[in-house]
């Protein structure tokens, strides 16, 4: 079974660009959640997608943005980026979302906002 | 709120001597536990999982973790570390109806020759 994949694996913008990152789950996983890792805050959450609704929300400012296929592939987009929005952005995916479900990683995107 | 609390922030070990990873999470209800690793470069793995049960729980790679409610603690350990283990570690607790895993900063680990 073939497992998380994210592209692009990099990017490099510029201050003001917008960013469209994708990820495609694991067939038969109707949840993705994405995630920014970056080395001064770790690994903080973004949202979660389930069945094309938005279930989760972590605690981002609106220019952080996603949406869900009704193939369970998942976007998300980064509007006026700013150079602290460099940072690796992951996505995982599910069964059902829910914490119990393990959760398997993509290998991330690399953003780098110049 | 619920946290998770990695106290090493980097931890540097001889090959093959044995490692223990702490992790402290906070909340009163009981957790869904797991470590994953991430090798540079990659996305995570998980390594293991605690949901109920026996406290002690083996994963892949060679690695437990032992649940101790009255500690709220979960650590990761190793008998004999290789070279390959080199990696970060992240602890993360969920819970009952919740859908957001919350991740613990993470432990560096660097094994040395």
């Amino acid at each position: 079974k073939a497992g998380v994949t994210q592209t692009p694996r990099y990017l490099i913008k510029t201050r003001g660009q917008q960013v469209t990152l994708s990820c495609s789950p694991i067939s038969g996983h109707r949840s993705v959640s994405w995630y920014q890792q970056t080395p001064g805050q770790g690994l903080q959450f973004l949202f979660e997608y389930f069945s094309e609704t938005q279930r989760n929300k972590g605690n981002f400012p609106g220019r952080f943005s996603g949406r869900q296929f009704s193939n369970s592939r998942s976007e998300m987009n980064v509007s006026t980026l700013e150079l602290g929005d460099s940072a690796l952005y992951l996505c995982a995916s599910s069964i059902s979302g829910y914490s119990y479900n393990e959760q398997f990683f993509g290998p991330g995107t690399r953003l780098t906002v110049l | 709120a619920q946290s998770v609390t990695q106290p090493d922030i980097h931890i540097t070990v001889s090959e093959g001597a044995s490692l223990e990873l702490r992790c402290n999470y906070s909340y009163g209800a009981t957790p869904y536990l797991f470590w994953y690793v991430q090798s540079p470069g990659q996305g995570l793995q998980l390594l293991l999982k605690y949901f109920s049960g026996d406290t002690l729980v083996q994963g892949i790679k060679g690695f437990e973790a032992e649940f101790k409610r009255s500690q709220s603690s979960f650590n990761l350990r190793k008998p004999s570390v290789h070279w390959s283990d080199a990696a970060e570690y992240f602890c993360a607790v969920g819970y009952t109806g919740r859908r957001a895993l919350t991740f613990g900063s993470g432990t560096r680990l660097q094994v040395q020759p």
